[in-house]
């Protein structure tokens, strides 16, 4: 079975600053996917950022990147330029390669962001 | 933007009372899943749906727990005698099938007394 594991419980950063939120990971498949969901207040889950485990090079999306180490099976997320709407909880999930369906996503216990102006 | 809607947000019952939550999946999308959060807890996977049938469903999902897809549009959740322990956030998503993403929904909170 695959678990995540994510050791910060809660982070904070000034606005303006980069911060990286820690996830590693276990499993014994090759080809995965990985990614960071943000809950905001409102409660939505919604998706921050993606990476196919195939691919060698990191993902990016605007302000957030990951740091992926397929040998080391960690997936790190750094947000730069913080800014006070990406106060949040931030989720990291794993799914494993679809084989003619489709996966459940396997979450860790979240990291608490809090930006502070 | 297509988004994944649910009902009710926040729902309150007695123990041992059914509850049914619903879900409305983004229209073209194919796989349904329910999940659910503790307070303060991690996102648990509880159910997949596909095709009309279960695809797969965690050790939470017991026979109190049942899925159906009544008309085509809804998703429903049904808890047919709720425990204190069912109180926790239930999110639906969907999944289009062709790309990876699960969409989510605002969730329901269940509070169970």
């Amino acid at each position: 079975a695959q678990t995540v594991t994510q050791s910060q419980p809660e982070m904070s950063v000034q606005e303006a600053e980069t911060v990286t939120l820690s996830c590693t990971y276990d499993t014994s498949e090759n080809n995965y996917y990985l990614f960071w969901y943000k809950q905001p207040p409102s409660r939505q889950m919604i998706l921050v950022i993606r990476q196919e485990a195939y691919k060698q090079q990191n993902a990016t999306e605007n302000r957030f990147s990951v740091n992926f180490q397929k040998a080391a099976k960690s997936f790190s997320l750094k947000i730069s330029d913080s800014q006070l709407g990406d106060t949040a909880m931030y989720f990291c999930a794993f799914m494993k390669l679809p084989q003619g369906g489709s996966e459940k996503l396997v979450f860790g216990k979240g990291t608490k962001l809090t930006v502070n102006p | 933007e297509p988004e994944v809607t649910q009902t009710p947000s926040h729902q309150v019952t007695q123990m041992g009372q059914e509850v049914i939550l619903r879900c409305v999946p983004i229209s073209n999308h194919l796989y349904f899943y329910w999940y659910r959060q503790i307070l303060g807890q991690k996102v648990e996977f509880l159910v997949s749906f596909y095709n009309n049938e279960i695809s797969e469903k965690s050790e939470i999902f017991d026979d109190q727990f049942s899925v159906e897809r009544p008309d085509g549009s809804n998703f429903t959740l049904k808890i047919r005698s709720t425990k204190l322990e069912d109180s926790a956030m239930y999110f639906c998503a969907s999944l289009l099938g062709s790309y990876n993403e699960q969409f989510f929904g605002p969730g329901t909170r269940l509070t169970v007394l």
